[in-house]
């Protein structure tokens, strides 16, 4: 079983719809969860940063993380076509301390939101 | 201010022949990690460099080798090149101090394999 499963898509949705993105994960220890958003031939961006179980909200994206059930999520409202990338989940696994950690991604989702 | 800037944008390499990737971090960063990511999957850790030391290690071979400046910029190394090491190479930089674990990355660099 992968640490991280997230479905690789394709999603295909119109625009000014609500886009859910989702990522499970199996090692509990993890601490922090991030979603970045990479266009294509781009690197990674960083979209948003977590720590607690809850929703974050920073403008139309929304980030929830259940840590009982292993789920985090990301939502985007009145989506876009800039908002065409793919998205990648990725969470943090500290190690000795603090000053060590590790950073694990999943496949990421594809995602092409239609004029 | 400058983000993180990578080098070259693209290589061709043949089988067995030897890379560098060059990688410049953000402006106030002193770490930098790198990252394989393989067509249409996600990045694959491969080690992160704080002071000029190797701290971190993904499961890579020792092929994969790399270096940090006393200016905070690094290099990645790679030997005896195979077909499988085809990918996007990405360098991310974040501050070694602290709890802020934010990794900002460079456009990456697209090394196909021949």
């Amino acid at each position: 079983q992968k640490e991280v499963e997230q479905d690789p898509g394709p999603l295909s949705v119109p625009e000014g719809a609500i886009v859910s993105l989702n990522c499970t994960y199996s090692n509990s220890a993890f601490q922090y969860f991030m979603w970045y958003r990479q266009y294509s031939r781009k690197g990674p961006e960083l979209l948003m940063y977590t720590y607690s179980s809850g929703n974050k909200e920073d403008g139309r994206f929304t980030a929830q993380v259940d840590k009982s059930s292993k789920y985090i999520s990301l939502f985007i409202r009145d989506s876009q076509p800039s908002d065409s990338a793919t998205y990648l989940c990725a969470m943090i696994l500290i190690l000795r301390g603090g000053s060590n950690y590790k950073l694990t991604f999943g496949k990421g989702t594809l995602l092409t939101v239609n004029p | 201010d400058a983000g993180v800037t990578q080098s070259p944008t693209h290589l061709i390499k043949t089988r067995g022949q030897q890379v560098t990737l060059r990688c410049s971090p953000k402006s106030g960063h002193d770490t930098v990690s790198w990252y394989q990511q393989a067509l249409g999957q996600g990045p694959q850790f491969i080690f992160q460099y704080y002071e000029e030391e190797e701290r971190q290690r993904g499961n890579f071979p020792d092929r994969f080798s790399g270096h940090q400046f006393p200016n905070y910029s690094s290099e990645l190394n790679v030997n005896a090149l195979l077909l499988g090491d085809s990918a996007l190479y990405l360098c991310a930089s974040s501050l070694g101090a602290g709890d802020s674990y934010e990794q900002y990355f460079g456009p990456g660099t697209r090394l196909t394999v021949t």
